[in-house]
């Protein structure tokens, strides 16, 4: 079946550490797309990715880094700089561009998630 | 600027009660809207879509809703609840033209089922 996986599920850093969240999907999606998730509050932009080699911020990048090597891939890496990085971490895709997602045209399929604590 | 709110971060239903998750908007543009449910530590599936066609839009596992222009609304119904909707659920919006490719989300409603 085709999806998204993320991984690993659960991840505990100590400070100061850089660690990196894996996102993969085989559903053939052009654009690629991370989010934080943090109690009673919604989802918010990290990073996207429209076509490999590109990417681009989202509302929340300070402290984070990616890279799209891969049509398939999109992995996360939250700095050392990131101030507060305990939260859960959710990867999507969409087939198409972003402009095409806002309109409606398709629609996001999100991973399982990663949940981040900092020790 | 765009902006959806959702009352009540918590709502509790009786198994076969109807359920009401209440989502509303604001938008200088036609907006696109969207409800999505989340299961624990799960990721996000959409439950239904409006894009401009019919006001009420039916969704997956009998859930639908209703967009209503002059009070700026998607509200998420359900006739009747079943213990396996407990969930979070979330409202976003997004209106073609704005410059950053994104959905703006809602801060999600946890339903809670009583048997």
């Amino acid at each position: 079946d085709g999806g998204i996986t993320q991984s690993p599920k659960y991840l505990f850093r100590k400070e100061g550490q850089n660690v990196t969240l894996s996102c993969e999907q085989n559903l053939n999606h052009d654009a690629m797309y991370w989010y934080r998730q943090d109690p009673g509050q919604g989802l918010r932009l990290i990073y996207y990715s429209q076509i490999v080699n590109d990417f681009q911020k989202g509302d929340i990048a300070e402290g984070y880094s990616v890279s799209r090597e891969k049509k398939e891939s999109f992995p996360l890496t939250v700095t050392s700089a990131q101030k507060n990085p305990t939260a859960f971490y959710l990867c999507a895709s969409s087939l198409g561009d972003p402009g095409q997602l806002l309109s409606g045209a398709n629609v996001l399929t999100f991973g399982a998630g990663s949940r981040l604590t900092v020790l | 600027a765009q902006s959806v709110t959702q009352l009540g971060s918590h709502v509790s239903v009786s198994e076969g009660a109807l359920v009401l998750l209440r989502c509303n908007y604001s938008s200088s543009v036609p907006p696109y809207l969207f409800w999505y449910v989340q299961y624990p530590n799960q990721g996000l599936q959409l439950l239904l879509k409006y894009t401009s066609a019919a006001t009420l839009v039916k969704g997956i596992n009998g859930f639908e809703a209703e967009f209503k222009k002059s009070e700026t609304s998607f509200h998420l119904t359900k006739p009747s609840a079943h213990m396996s909707d407990a969930a979070e659920y979330f409202c976003a919006v997004s209106a073609f033209g704005d410059s950053n490719y994104q959905l703006i989300w809602g801060a999600g409603t946890k339903l809670i089922i009583k048997p």
